[in-house]
């Protein structure tokens, strides 16, 4: 199956809760990279966390990633509902030239 | 400048038509992608440039054909297409091609009629 699966496939929470979305892959990797996206639009990068680092904030977004599980893991805290969105992550392999995408997180927050 | 600017922002073709979508960028980025992604799905990789060199095809049909006329400008050149192939492309640059995290457009949106 595809490098990069993202769980939950779907997420609906109400505003000002917290959102994680988990992503797990399959081979080695020099860095993972998480996006958004909103409906029909282009992706947005929102965050890189190397293969040595093992969590990145960035304002209201935490990322984890554990090597050893191929896995990681983003927190949106006090969501809001503008980020109601499309969330994928990307990993990275510096020998393939490309990232992969994940099947993605569809996530509503409810006003 | 960091931004991704493709056009047509919306194109609707026959089956015999051929036309081109445009992409541009003024980051510097040596390094420029083609991706198409159909409804609630991941965007797929279709073409790599690197350094305005094709460094990947991914078995992509050859009604498609991708351009790099400088390291600015990225085109995709559509002909015989099928309606099966109507989908968002969406273009992205990043600084060197080696994961470094990607710059998007907003997309063309594509129907095949």
């Amino acid at each position: 199956s595809q490098q990069g699966e993202e769980d939950p496939q779907a997420l609906s929470i109400q505003e000002g809760e917290n959102a994680t979305m988990n992503c797990s892959y399959k081979t080695s990797i020099n860095n993972l990279q998480w996006y958004r996206q909103n409906s029909g639009r282009g992706l947005v990068h929102l965050i890189l966390i190397r293969s040595n680092e093992r969590e990145k904030h960035s304002g209201r977004l935490r990322v984890t990633l554990d090597t050893s599980k191929k896995s990681s893991s983003l927190l949106i805290t006090a969501s809001r509902a503008a980020d109601t969105a499309s969330y994928f992550c990307a990993t990275a392999n510096t020998n393939a030239g490309k990232s992969t995408f994940g099947d993605g997180t569809t996530l509503t927050v409810k006003p | 400048d960091t931004e991704v600017t493709q056009t047509p922002k919306h194109l609707v073709m026959g089956m015999t038509n051929k036309k081109s979508l445009k992409c541009e960028q003024h980051m510097g980025h040596r390094a420029m992608y083609w991706y198409k992604q159909k409804a609630k799905k991941p965007p797929e990789l279709m073409f790599v440039y690197s350094y305005e060199k094709l460094s990947i095809n991914e078995s992509v049909p050859s009604r498609f054909s991708p351009e790099c006329p400088n390291s600015s400008l990225l085109n995709l050149h559509l002909h015989a297409l099928q309606p099966e192939d109507s989908a968002l492309y969406l273009c992205a640059s990043s600084q060197d091609g080696q994961g470094s995290g990607y710059t998007f457009g907003s997309g063309t949106r594509l129907t095949v009629v």
